[in-house]
């Protein structure tokens, strides 16, 4: 069980607009850590959406943006496309005995 | 631009070490980045294994810590992952990455090799 809590899955319809939550504690996100967000396509290496909680590096469209409150981040997705459909991870840090990197167990996108 | 290719074996028998090679090009390890690995076994999500600094800090998944060797080659811009007495639950694909470290404290990932398939059974 992962130490950061996503939703196993997520759907909407195309152009929708969908949120994926990212749920910790005291010791990572709401420490004040910053969280990460990667879209890991069917059989490729995880690629990095946003950094830092709401940075975009060049080349990810500005439809994919960041959040974070509390201990809580969330990825929302507007003007869902079929393309968007992957698995999405949360990445943060941990300060408890040796936790350091802690990924969220991802979610699937599924455009209906 | 920066690429990472991981190279090994893709059969491990259990009890047996696993070792895998990660080769960095477009940068250098030496650079002021982080590096490190990441797993995946099939059909599963991300777990992190190890991130380490030229200099010789290394942070280690603590469940792993016992079973896991970084080792590092600046001059062949090399990096290796040793993982021993390995059991059916080390099957993953696994990924070496590069790190980007954060003012306050933590990382992030933002190049990543391919991955490779690493299967452990007799």
């Amino acid at each position: 069980q992962s130490v950061l809590t996503q939703p196993p899955s997520v759907s909407g319809a195309p152009g929708q607009r969908v949120t994926i939550s990212c749920t910790g504690t005291s010791s990572n996100i709401g420490a004040g850590y910053d969280v990460h967000w990667y879209q890991q396509l069917p059989g490729t290496a995880p690629k990095l959406l946003i950094y830092g909680n709401n940075n975009r590096p060049s080349g990810v469209p500005d439809r994919f943006s960041g959040s974070k409150s509390g201990t809580s981040a969330s990825l929302a997705i507007t003007g869902l496309q079929a393309e968007d459909e992957a698995d999405y991870y949360c990445l943060s840090y941990d300060s408890s005995l040796g936790g350091y990197v802690i990924f969220g167990g991802g979610t699937k996108v599924t455009v209906l | 631009q920066v690429q990472l290719q991981e190279s090994g074996p893709g059969l491990v028998k259990p009890s047996e070490t696993l070792s895998l090679t990660c080769t960095v090009s477009g940068d250098s390890i030496s650079s002021g980045y982080y590096w490190g690995w990441i797993r995946q076994p099939p059909g599963k999500g991300l777990e992190w294994i190890a991130i380490f600094y030229h200099s010789g800090t290394t942070y280690y998944n603590p469940s792993l810590k016992s079973r896991v060797t970084i080792s590092v080659d600046t001059s062949t811009k090399q990096f290796s992952l040793r993982l021993t007495s390995v059991t059916a639950a080390d099957t993953a694909v696994y990924y070496c990455a590069r790190a980007s470290s954060l003012a306050v404290a933590g990382y992030y990932f933002d190049y990543w090799g391919q991955g490779t398939l690493v299967t452990v059974s007799s």
